[in-house]
């Protein structure tokens, strides 16, 4: 039981340049997000997917896009990457079958981009 | 727009004493409040969370909510090195995203 999981790990990019930041988990969570994590700023949720199938947006969701792949899987595309979306990315899951919506997180992905 | 507020810290203590975190929000909807321990470098794993007022205890974690001042704290008793590290608090209103506060930097000293 992996959990959650999220490649790659780092990368890299130029202004401009365009990438897919994947997650899957095999907790069988019906909910799905996508975070990223800046110094003095917090969590702030980017995009969600409360189901497969379904997807909405967060408190940030410029210059991102994500797909609901399948229940396991929810990808984060940046199209033109900006010097601005450099930050720590997490991919969670949520469970509520304790009757709360409890998250887990992967490891994370650091993003430069320059 | 919600918000959940912490105080950055970092709250340093000594081995073995109490180490206290609060968190106060400003959504009185609020329903479901979480603590998240993150590591330098690390993603953030659950402590614990708490839906109803009072305490609730989990080994050496106790988690208070006070919903009619809108608070939350974490309490964490024999305070230990491997402590050390941001602990975030989050609420939610019963919808399944969370509202993350910046987090408090604990520094546990031997």
């Amino acid at each position: 039981n992996a959990g959650v999981t999220q490649t790659p790990k780092f990368q890299v990019l130029k202004t401009g340049q365009s990438m897919t930041l994947q997650c899957a988990q095999d907790m069988n969570h019906n909910s799905m997000y996508w975070y990223r994590q800046d110094p003095g700023m917090g969590l702030r949720l980017i995009y969600y997917s409360a189901s497969e199938g379904t997807t909405d947006k967060g408190e940030v969701p410029n210059g991102y896009n994500v797909s609901r792949l399948n229940k396991r899987e929810f990808s984060l595309r940046l199209e033109s990457a900006a010097p601005s979306q450099t930050s720590v990315y997490f991919c969670a899951s949520s469970d509520g079958s304790s009757g709360v919506e409890t998250q887990y997180f992967g490891p994370g992905t650091r993003l430069l981009v320059l | 727009q919600k918000e959940v507020e912490q105080n950055s810290g970092p709250l340093s203590v000594p081995e073995g004493a109490i180490a206290s975190l609060n968190c106060t929000y400003s959504d009185r909807g609020s329903q479901s409040f979480f603590w998240y321990r993150q590591y330098s470098g690390k993603s953030p794993e659950l402590i614990m969370f708490i839906y109803s007022n009072g305490d609730k205890e989990d080994g050496r974690f106790t988690a208070q909510l006070n919903k009619a001042s809108q608070y939350v704290s974490l309490l964490i008793r024999d305070s230990q090195p491997s402590d050390s590290a941001t602990y975030l608090c989050a609420e939610t209103s019963g919808y399944s995203t969370l509202t993350f506060g910046k987090g408090t930097m604990l520094l546990v000293s031997p």
